[in-house]
C-alpha cells in the first residue's frame, strides 16, 4: 500500500470547517483514498472513500487533487465531538490484499 | 442496525495464560478481520478471513496467536501462554467483502481490552 504522510495535530475553533490533508505521492492508479477516525478508546469509524472524484457523505467531504498525489478532509461545521485522530489510508486492491494499513494519523482538536 | 461486537470488552489475565477474544461481525459480512492497537500506536493487521478461502495469517506476530471463524460468521481470536507484550486493544472489524469502494469498507467494533500482568 502507498504511504501516507499527515500532519500529526491540528486544532480548530468549533463551528468553523476542519481541512486535515493527506500525502499520498506514491498512489497507484488502482489505490482508494480512505478516511477513518478514531476516537479516545473507541474503534476506528469510517468516515469517506474516494478513487479520482471529489466525494460527499452526511460526515464529510473528500478532495482530491487531479494528480490523485494529495487530498484533504472536509468536516464543514466541526463540533466537539468531531475530536479525535483521523487516518488517511491508501489501500490496494488487489484481491486478497484487504488489510487497511494505518500510519499515526492527525489529532484533531476541536476549540470550543 | 448492529454493528460488530466484541467481546470481553476488558481482559485481564496473567502471564502464561491463554485467552480467546470474540468478535461477532455485522450480518451477511463475509470478510472479518482482526487487528490489535498497542498503547499509543496505530492498528497493527492480524488476519483476515474471507468466506471459506484460506484465512490470511501473516500478521500474527507469533505462533502463539491464532483465529479461527465458525460457519462464516463469529470469529475467536485465541492467544496462548500470553506475554505482557500481548497487552493492547484487539479490534474485529468486517466488511461486505471484495467488491468495489463501499463493499469493502471495514466496519470496526468496540474493542476487547487485554492486560497480561
Amino acid at each position: 500500500d502507498a504511504k501516507t504522510t499527515q500532519p500529526p495535530s491540528m486544532d480548530c475553533a468549533e463551528g468553523r470547517a476542519a481541512n486535515l490533508p493527506c500525502n499520498h505521492s506514491t498512489i497507484s492508479g488502482n489505490e482508494y483514498v480512505y478516511w477513518y477516525r478514531q476516537i479516545h478508546s473507541q474503534g476506528p469509524q469510517y468516515i469517506i472513500h474516494g478513487l479520482k472524484n471529489n466525494e460527499t457523505n452526511e460526515m464529510a467531504s473528500l478532495i482530491i487533487t487531479e494528480d490523485r498525489k494529495s487530498s484533504t478532509l472536509i468536516l464543514p461545521h466541526a463540533t466537539l465531538r468531531d475530536t479525535a485522530v483521523y487516518y488517511c489510508i491508501v489501500r490496494n486492491r488487489r484481491f486478497g490484499n484487504e488489510k487497511l494499513t494505518f500510519g499515526t494519523g492527525t489529532r484533531l482538536t476541536i476549540i470550543p | 442496525g448492529a454493528g460488530v461486537s466484541q467481546s470481553p470488552s476488558n481482559k485481564v489475565t496473567e502471564k502464561g495464560k491463554d485467552v480467546e477474544l470474540r468478535c461477532d461481525p455485522i450480518s451477511g459480512h463475509t470478510a472479518l478481520y482482526w487487528y490489535r492497537q498497542s498503547l499509543g500506536q496505530g492498528l497493527e493487521f492480524l488476519i483476515y478471513f474471507q468466506g471459506n478461502s484460506a484465512p490470511d495469517k501473516s500478521g500474527l506476530p507469533s505462533d502463539r496467536f491464532s483465529a479461527e471463524r465458525t460457519g462464516g460468521s463469529v470469529s475467536t481470536l485465541t492467544i496462548q501462554r500470553t506475554q505482557q507484550e500481548d497487552s493492547a486493544v484487539y479490534l474485529c472489524a468486517s466488511s461486505l467483502g471484495p467488491g468495489t469502494g463501499l463493499q469493502e469498507t471495514q466496519y470496526f467494533g468496540p474493542g476487547t481490552r487485554l492486560l497480561v500482568l
